[in-house]
């Protein structure tokens, strides 16, 4: 089928940590990834995204590549702050464009 | 920075009742979209609409629902008939569509609806 698959939340972290949220994904061919990130309160945004395979998507330092071989898409941040503290959301494009997300993964991070 | 807006933020109804969520997306965007999320479940697709229909909708978006743009900025989402499994938070999404289709939607923030 087509679906996204993220790693279990909630993550807590002391600020300074280093980040991996897992996300993989199955479709038939390649489709476009994202991550999108919910700070509390506000709407879905948009983190990073990568439209083929081996793109990497950067963006406010964390970082994911689109890798075909093991079908993932996993999320890295070298160094958490406290302002990361959010719901973070991995997505995949189908059909018309709507998207397929995963169930989302809570981070805390703490000072 | 031109955002999606979305109203109201909370919605409380009777089970049974009619409701119309609320959205302004982004003035120049073409394509719209509704997703749900149900307390500690995925963010689910429900429609996109463009070009005053609707071009896919989910199995979850059935007779009960129904998506309107009636005028130049608004675009609702209607539930007929809410059930205590419509309680959700709603989410709306545009994007823009000109140009070659990019493939960034925008989300508004959100209404929460609680069906009781």
């Amino acid at each position: 089928g087509n679906s996204v698959t993220q790693m279990e939340g909630p993550v807590t972290l002391s600020e300074e940590a280093f980040l991996t949220i897992n996300c993989t994904y199955t479709a038939t061919g390649y489709p476009s990834l994202f991550w999108y990130v919910q700070y509390p309160g506000e709407g879905l945004q948009l983190l990073l995204k990568a439209t083929k395979a081996d793109d990497k998507g950067s963006n406010k330092g964390f970082e994911a590549t689109y890798r075909k071989e093991t079908t993932s898409f996993h999320l890295e941040k070298g160094s958490v702050q406290v302002s990361d503290s959010a719901v973070y959301f991995c997505a995949r494009k189908q059909g018309q464009g709507n998207l397929i997300f995963g169930k989302g993964t809570k981070l805390s991070v703490k000072p | 920075e031109p955002e999606v807006t979305q109203t109201p933020s909370h919605q409380v109804t009777q089970m049974g009742q009619e409701v119309i969520l609320r959205c302004v997306p982004i003035s120049n965007h073409l394509y719209f979209y509704w997703y749900r999320q149900i307390l500690g479940q995925k963010v689910e697709f429900l429609v996109s609409f463009y070009n005053n229909e609707i071009s896919e909708k989910s199995e979850i978006f059935d007779d009960q629902f129904s998506v309107e743009r009636p005028d130049g900025s608004n675009f609702t989402l209607k539930i007929r008939s809410t059930k205590l499994e419509d309680s959700a938070m709603y989410f709306c999404a545009s994007l823009i569509g000109r140009g070659g289709m990019t493939d960034t939607q925008y989300f508004g923030p959100g209404t929460r609806l609680t069906v009781l």
